[in-house]
């Protein structure tokens, strides 16, 4: 079965400061693996995404994630945060029929 | 051009009362997944359509729940004798395929259902 653990359920960090997200997966299967955002009262946006291309992925605003099979992670980074990134991040992965399973999110707090 | 919609945007219901959601995907779509938003459960997956048949529905919580899409488009999800625990944000995406592949699921901004 194929799950996603978030570790720290609120991540708080200062304006350009570095935002490093976590998240380890468990597959039996060469995995596709996604992170997505969400804003207050919003749906998911898709971040980015690894399809096995290349194991650094880089996505919309300045985020980027990078593979590591060794660690099963696909940890998100970005090297300075900015207030517009506060909000909730969740890391998943596709089954085999395409659906998401989801880790628990984790919300992230940039303070001035 | 248009995203995925939903309607209603917010729904409060009486326990026991049935209620629909509906979920218009990207034109085009043959994909369309349902999911739901809570608390206590986070963001957990429901059911899933190809076309018009559902080959996965293993996520939807009790024989209270159905849902049905038509002419590859529209789906509704009906919840019947809503208890308090059914209360959530209930998300709908799409998209252009299905499978274990690089298809983005577009998701549509939710039906948050409060049962009281």
């Amino acid at each position: 079965a194929q799950s996603v653990t978030q570790l720290g359920s609120h991540v708080s960090v200062s304006e350009g400061a570095l935002v490093l997200l976590r998240c380890n997966y468990s597959s039996s299967v060469p995995p596709y693996l996604f992170w997505y955002v969400q804003y207050p009262n919003q749906g998911l946006q898709l971040l980015l995404k690894y399809t096995s291309a290349a194991t650094l992925v880089k996505g919309i605003n300045g985020f980027e994630a990078e593979f590591k099979k060794s660690e099963t992670s696909f940890h998100l980074t970005k090297p300075s945060a900015h207030m517009s990134d506060a909000a909730e991040y969740f890391c998943a992965v596709s089954s085999n029929t395409g659906k998401l399973i989801f880790g628990q999110g984790t919300t992230l707090q940039v303070k001035p | 051009g248009a995203g995925v919609s939903q309607s209603p945007s917010n729904k409060v219901t009486e326990k026991g009362k049935d209620v629909e959601l509906r979920c218009d995907p990207i034109s085009g779509h043959t994909a369309l997944y349902w999911y739901r938003q809570s608390l206590g459960q986070g963001l957990e997956f429901l059911i899933y359509f190809q076309g018009n048949s559902a080959p996965d529905k293993s996520g939807l919580p009790s024989d209270r729940f159905s849902a049905e899409r038509t002419g590859g488009s529209v789906s509704t999800l009906t919840i019947q004798r809503t208890q308090q625990e059914d209360s959530a944000v209930y998300l709908c995406a799409s998209s252009l395929g299905s499978g274990q592949n690089n298809y983005e699921q577009y998701f549509g901004p939710g039906t948050r259902l409060t049962v009281t």
